[in-house]
């Protein structure tokens, strides 16, 4: 398997554009999750879904942000409108249910820069 | 290669005892940061700890301490005085240049 494959891995965009962050989880991995990195904050989970159902947005920092799993193998992560202190590394990863389901398997990230 | 590597899946601690989380990594920047992060059950992914690579001092803060070996790349978290709000996964982290690369988590029981 390729792992969590995560697009695009550099996105530079102006203040009030719409960015869409995607994400492919390990196929077979049941539990997606969606993370932000910045220096100040550390690493923030934002949202998780089990079985393409969001469980725990509660670290979705506002309104401007929303995630979508509309299959197994496919997640979204969107900012609309996108600003400066939105920028960060986004990363995804995923992993299984079970006895395994803490071991998760991170996506090399994408880094975002709103100007 | 720029890896994170814990040999540990788990690990368990006896209360007030000390433990030792290992971590290994590779990579040719010159100039990189490690940390420690803590996931308890709530998922949350707390920083517990970072070290500058240019800094020779070990990094500490409160119960936890790290001994960065940078020659050896080795960069192993001490937990002192164990506590039961220690258990947790921990995740050996480093960024090297711009890229975050994640170690593959210890899990830490507390034992009463």
């Amino acid at each position: 398997d390729a792992g969590v494959i995560q697009s695009p891995r550099h996105e530079v965009t102006e203040m009030g554009q719409e960015v869409t962050l995607r994400c492919k989880p390990i196929s077979g991995h049941d539990y997606l999750f969606w993370y932000r990195q910045t220096m100040m904050r550390g690493l923030e989970l934002l949202i998780y879904f089990n079985n393409n159902v969001p469980i725990d947005d509660s670290g979705m920092p506002e309104d401007r942000f929303s995630a979508k799993m509309p299959n197994a193998s496919f997640s979204t992560l969107k900012i609309q409108p996108s600003e400066p202190r939105d920028s960060a590394v986004y990363f995804c990863a995923s992993s299984l249910s079970g006895l395994h389901r803490d071991e998760q398997f991170f996506g090399p990230g994408t880094r975002l820069t709103v100007l | 290669a720029q890896t994170v590597t814990q040999s540990q899946p788990e690990m368990s601690v006896q209360e007030a005892e000390t433990v030792t989380l290992s971590c290994t990594y590779d990579t040719s920047e010159s100039d990189y940061y490690l940390f420690w992060y803590k996931q308890p059950p709530s998922r949350q992914m707390i920083l517990v700890i970072r070290q500058e690579a240019y800094k020779q001092q070990n990094a500490t803060e409160n119960r936890f301490s790290v001994n960065f070996q940078k020659a050896a790349k080795s960069f192993s978290l001490k937990i002192s005085d164990s506590q039961l709000g220690d258990a947790a996964m921990y995740f050996c982290v480093g960024l090297y240049g711009q890229n975050f690369v994640f170690g593959p988590g210890t899990r830490l029981s507390v034992l009463p």
